[in-house]
């Protein structure tokens, strides 16, 4: 069974610059969440992809975005980077969309802007 | 809104110890799920624990269980037999039922030495 794999693991970009980060999630899963983790902080939800749809959105501006393709891997794209952007993005994925299967993390990606 | 608050930011037990971390939560929901996390220095999420708010059973893992007390939306960990690989940052997470965002506490920080 492969886990959730997330690409790539540090990543340097200059503020007003655009960046992509990508998740592949566990074999069987077709759901994918993401979430933002601030220095020192719990992660905060961004949004939600259900069969290749956004199905839940939290409290991000909309520059931050996503795509889920066919096989239900997925992009988060963050565009007008702005410095309170670093943090470490963490992709999960599950079963089915409404909390009935545990989600499963992948190890994150590290964005610094600078 | 829900939120989730976990009052000790660091804890620290010997090994074969017991500790015991604090989570409370506040929602006006009457189902939902409850969960620990646990986040090691590799920074993956592992779902440690899960509750259902239906169930008055307490969830145990192993060394790992919980005291749930709906009314006083209170949900602690106890961790028995501490161990050095339990070293991690701890956090409690809540989701409603249906819905599709955890909501992080802030964490703990628990350290096991020998």
């Amino acid at each position: 069974e492969t886990g959730v794999t997330q690409s790539p693991t540090h990543l340097i970009k200059t503020r007003g610059q655009q960046v992509t980060l990508r998740c592949s999630s566990q074999s069987g899963h077709n759901t994918v969440s993401w979430y933002q983790q601030a220095l020192g902080q719990g992660p905060q939800f961004i949004f939600q992809y259900y069969r290749e749809e956004e199905n839940g959105r939290g409290n991000f501006p909309p520059r931050f975005s996503g795509l889920q393709f066919p096989n239900y891997s997925s992009e988060l794209n963050v565009n007008a980077l702005e410095l309170d952007d670093s943090a470490l993005y963490l992709c999960a994925s599950s079963l089915g969309d409404r909390g009935l299967s545990p989600l499963h993390f992948g190890n994150g990606t590290r964005l610094t802007v600078t | 809104a829900q939120t989730v608050t976990q009052s000790q930011p660091e804890m620290s037990v010997q090994e074969a110890e017991t500790v015991t971390l604090s989570c409370t939560y506040d929602t006006s929901e009457n189902n939902y799920y409850l969960f620990w996390y646990k986040q090691p220095p590799s920074r993956q999420m592992i779902l440690v624990i899960r509750q259902e708010a239906y169930k008055q059973q307490n969830a145990t893992e192993n060394r790992f269980s919980v005291n749930f007390q709906k009314a006083a939306k209170s949900f602690s960990l106890k961790i028995s037999d501490s161990q050095l690989g339990d070293t991690a940052m701890y956090f409690c997470a809540f989701m409603k039922q249906g819905g599709t965002a955890l909501i992080f506490g802030k964490g703990t920080t628990l350290s096991v030495s020998s």
